[in-house]
């Protein structure tokens, strides 16, 4: 069973662009979700996260947009950049995120110069 | 501060042979967890850590695969025998208060 849905699988956008990243989840106890960014041979890292309380947040060029009656949230990447190519993955947790991590698929995003 | 730390990196072996991964939590750092990841997919917890004791090894397969975790620090992971399926990444993550810190991962090979 897989509890988030992560779509596309692959994105190519030009510089400049924005990129966009949708997830989708089933378990309406998640109440943490992050987006972690994975570049090739790394560990993912944590790149911004949001609780259900907000339906938006911003940190410098990556915003999370979060509808809690859908049970969707989504990454947004304005103004993208090559080095912004990496696999994003969106996942969810339980108890403010004290919970294990349940991970989306993971989308490969091309930043074309 | 000084991250998640694996070892080896990358390890390649037989089928039926066994292998075992290190992993060196972020200091204080009450949680851990191993997660797999195969190529091409997000990764999936096989077993999580509280301290010392276990708090969901739900996925781990069990009658190959074994954790543990001394003195509430260090872990290994190890898979005896391996199967070709086992090829994958396997990572290492440590939380304090929910935001996971991941290690460079651990490529296995199994040929």
């Amino acid at each position: 069973q897989q509890q988030v849905k992560q779509s596309p699988q692959s994105l190519i956008v030009q510089k400049g662009g924005i990129s966009i990243i949708n997830c989708a989840y089933e378990n309406t106890a998640f109440d943490y979700f992050p987006w972690y960014q994975q570049f090739p041979g790394k560990g993912p890292a944590l790149l911004i996260a949001i609780r259900p309380d907000v339906s938006e947040k911003k940190e410098g060029r990556f915003t999370i947009s979060f509808n809690k009656s859908a049970k969707q949230f989504s990454l947004h990447i304005m103004d993208s950049q090559p080095g912004d190519s990496a696999t994003y993955f969106c996942a969810a947790s339980k108890d403010s995120g004290y919970s294990t991590l349940t991970f989306g698929k993971g989308t490969m995003l091309l930043v074309s110069p | 501060e000084a991250g998640v730390a694996q070892s080896p990196r990358y390890k390649i072996i037989e089928k039926r042979q066994s292998v075992a991964f290190w992993c060196n939590p972020i200091s204080g750092h009450a949680t851990l967890y191993w997660y797999q990841q195969i190529l091409g997919q997000g990764p999936k917890l096989l077993i999580q850590f509280q301290n010392n004791g276990v708090v969901d090894d739900s996925q781990l397969p069990k009658d190959r695969f074994s954790a543990e975790r001394l003195k509430g620090v260090d872990s290994t992971l190890k898979i005896q025998p391996a199967k070709l399926e086992d090829s994958a990444v396997y990572l290492c993550a440590s939380s304090f208060y929910g935001e996971a810190f991941f290690g460079q991962g651990t490529r296995l090979t199994v040929v």
